[in-house]
């Protein structure tokens, strides 16, 4: 059963164009959702993070959307650039600071110039 | 500070041949975790640590065996290499309890192919 699912698999989007990836969460119990960006060769890391108790958080380009109600969030990139092409996850934890994370299976974005 | 290291790189081993894979955090982190990435699958947790001492399993612990004996150091083993073992590794650390968030930072990966 998987727990956090994330659409698109991937996505082209144009330079200066926005980027938008789903995620659907199943377990209720879940109370910090966060994106992490992954380039090639690289480890995961940290894009934007959001908690329940707000329905929208925004970090330069990148905004999270969240409702609750629908068990859904999304991560909006505003003005994507090329430099935005890599994987992105989303994931979803419950309870206290360093529980495990459940991961989406990931979006592959690629920004044409 | 380095944050998470993880050594080797890259490793290629044959069916029932056994290694282990390191990893290092310099952030004093009680909670470790590896996870292994396969195309297309996301990330999927292997074991976790809480503190030295102290470790569980995750949702894909089978063929691999953990321990913590310092706060740093949270090596991942493989007994018994099968060819189902072949993908990437990452170890990832994050903060003491009672923090407002769960970031957990990652370790560059080790690439780990079984023939």
């Amino acid at each position: 059963q998987q727990q956090v699912k994330q659409s698109p698999q991937s996505l082209i989007v144009q330079k200066g164009g926005i980027s938008i990836i789903n995620c659907a969460y199943e377990n209720t119990a879940f109370d910090y959702f966060p994106w992490y960006q992954q380039f090639p060769g690289k480890g995961p890391a940290l894009l934007i993070a959001i908690r329940p108790d707000v329905s929208e958080k925004k970090e330069g380009r990148f905004t999270i959307s969240f409702n609750k109600s629908a068990k859904q969030f999304s991560l909006h990139i505003m003005d994507s650039q090329p430099g935005d092409s890599a994987t992105y996850f989303c994931a979803a934890s419950r309870g206290q600071a360093g529980t495990a994370l459940i991961f989406g299976k990931g979006t592959t974005l690629s920004v044409s110039s | 500070n380095a944050g998470v290291t993880q050594t080797p790189k890259f490793r290629i081993l044959k069916i029932g041949q056994s290694m282990t894979l390191q990893c290092t955090q310099d952030m004093n982190h009680n909670y470790m975790y590896w996870y292994r990435q396969d195309p297309g699958m996301g990330l999927k947790l292997i074991y976790y640590s809480v503190g030295a001492g102290i470790t569980d399993k995750g949702e894909v612990p089978n063929g691999y065996n953990v321990s913590r004996s310092t706060t740093e150091d949270f090596p991942l083993r493989l007994e018994l290499a099968a060819p189902s073992q072949t993908s990437v590794y990452f170890c990832a650390s994050s903060r003491v309890p009672g923090t407002a968030d769960n970031e957990q930072f990652f370790g560059p990966g080790t690439r780990l192919t079984v023939l």
